[in-house]
């Protein structure tokens, strides 16, 4: 049972806005910036957002919020390279350690 | 480029141990906190430790407290990961990740390929 909890899994269309969802409480989430990973084939992962910053060479149809106890990651314009695993995760003060989501897979139809 | 590359993954006995590393380059190696994280086979992730960037505070995932012990040699950009009394259940890959801004409450943002590490008899 993951501290956070995400979609087993989300399908969309090549260019469809898709919305991943993240939720946790108020000892995470609520409380510190989220992190969203993209893993392709179980390769290694690659930080896609953190907070609301998009890293350096991560295209601008991905885009992150938060609200409450739940963060989001928003794709917008979805392409056939974006079918990957997606994971959260932030800090929980209670556990004194990060978390996890379970992931969600994206398949693109 | 900011780079990670660990090392040491190998295949050992139920019981055994094992010293993973993890090398950093194209940053300011000792500005940050750095984290484990695993994933077993067809698993998800699992964040497994992680250390200042001083080395004066580490936290552990209760998985692997008492058994896995972090450290890092800021002279030589080095990361490591100790892995005592090992379990079937540690089999995974296992990567380091930088921090964003430096502590170490903050999600990452730069990753390592990933080095295997099995437990078997």
């Amino acid at each position: 049972q993951s501290a956070l909890t995400q979609e087993a899994s989300v399908s969309g269309t090549v260019g469809q806005k898709v919305t991943l969802s993240c939720t946790g409480s108020s000892n995470n989430i609520g409380s510190y910036a989220v992190g969203w990973y993209q893993q392709i084939s179980h390769g290694a992962p690659k930080t896609v957002m953190f907070g609301n910053s998009l890293p350096s060479g991560i295209p601008d149809r991905f885009s992150g919020s938060k609200s409450g106890n739940t963060a989001s990651l928003t794709i917008s314009g979805l392409q056939p390279e974006d079918e990957a695993d997606y994971y959260c995760s932030t800090w929980d003060y209670r556990l004194s350690g990060q978390v996890f989501g379970g992931g969600t897979k994206l398949t693109v139809l | 480029e900011m780079q990670l590359v660990e090392s040491g993954g190998a295949v050992v006995q139920p019981g055994g141990s094992l010293r993973l590393s993890c090398a950093a380059s194209g940053f300011s190696f000792d500005d940050y906190a750095m984290h484990w994280v695993r994933q077993a086979p067809g698993k998800g992730l699992e964040w497994i430790s992680v250390i200042s960037w001083d080395g004066g505070r580490t936290y552990y995932a209760d998985s692997v407290k008492g058994r896995f012990s972090v450290s890092r040699d800021n002279s030589k950009n080095s990361l490591y990961l100790q892995m005592n009394s090992l379990r079937l259940e540690d089999t995974a890959f296992y990567y380091c990740a930088k921090t964003t801004v430096g502590g170490y409450s903050d999600v990452s943002d730069i990753w390592g390929q990933g080095t295997m590490v099995t437990v078997s008899s």
